[in-house]
């Protein structure tokens, strides 16, 4: 069965950072591209980043380009997104998800508040 | 980037009933492979996004066959044929063919 656990979510003030992590199993995880998808409260979901099954390839959406960070661990079967000067508008629950062009497979989610 | 755009917003529906709900895309989906990677998530109240259908048609393992999908180019439609309880929650359309990766705004689907 394929799992995706997210973790390091938490309470920050603007202006820190955080990292987050993805653990997964169930599926040959250096074999698939990820995404993270985060969701502000009451809204949809926005796509934020995606890397390469070989981390080849990073790609971002606009609203995190040069302060967010994805990587993986093959090793680890793990993935990462670092996020730095976090801001009020950061504040959502955030997904990994699987697959490069069908996510077909999520986690349950890490909640990120960003608030003084 | 890739605009989807979802119709209904909301939609409100009977056990029973079928519906069916709009994504239009700002741009043809047909990746140079020949394949179209658009999809339909299902959000339930509480829960992360689920896939239902992948590449326009495909149901992926274990939901429903009461769920179809069709369309091509820039125009997709979910279909539910028969809406059960569990059915209830949010719908996205969500696109794999461009990047950055784009989703729809979301049917809200609820009981009259």
């Amino acid at each position: 069965e394929v799992q995706l656990v997210e973790s390091g979510g938490g309470l920050v003030k603007p202006g820190s950072s955080l990292k987050l992590s993805c653990v997964a199993s169930g599926f040959t995880f250096s074999s698939y591209g990820m995404h993270w998808i985060r969701q502000a409260p009451k809204k949809g979901l926005e796509w934020i980043a995606l890397i390469y099954y070989d981390s080849s390839n990073k790609y971002y959406a606009d609203s995190v380009k040069g302060r967010f960070t994805i990587s993986r661990d093959n090793s680890k079967n793990t993935l990462y997104l670092e996020m730095n000067s976090l801001r009020s508008e950061d504040t959502a629950m955030y997904y990994c998800a699987k697959g490069l062009r069908v996510m077909d497979a999520w986690g349950q989610g890490a909640s990120v508040t960003v608030s003084s | 980037d890739v605009v989807l755009t979802q119709t209904p917003p909301t939609l409100s529906a009977t056990i029973g009933q079928s519906v069916s709900i709009s994504c239009r895309s700002s741009q043809s989906l047909l990746h140079s492979n020949g394949n179209t990677y658009l999809h339909w998530l299902l959000q339930r109240p509480g829960q992360s996004p689920q896939l239902l259908i992948y590449s326009v048609s495909r149901l992926e393992s274990g939901v429903p066959n009461r769920f179809s999908g069709s369309g091509s180019g820039t125009d997709f439609t979910l279909k539910i044929s028969g809406v059960e309880a569990e059915d209830l929650g949010v719908y996205y359309c969500v696109q794999g063919t461009h990047a950055p990766r784009t989703f729809g705004g979301g049917t809200k689907l609820e009981l009259k």
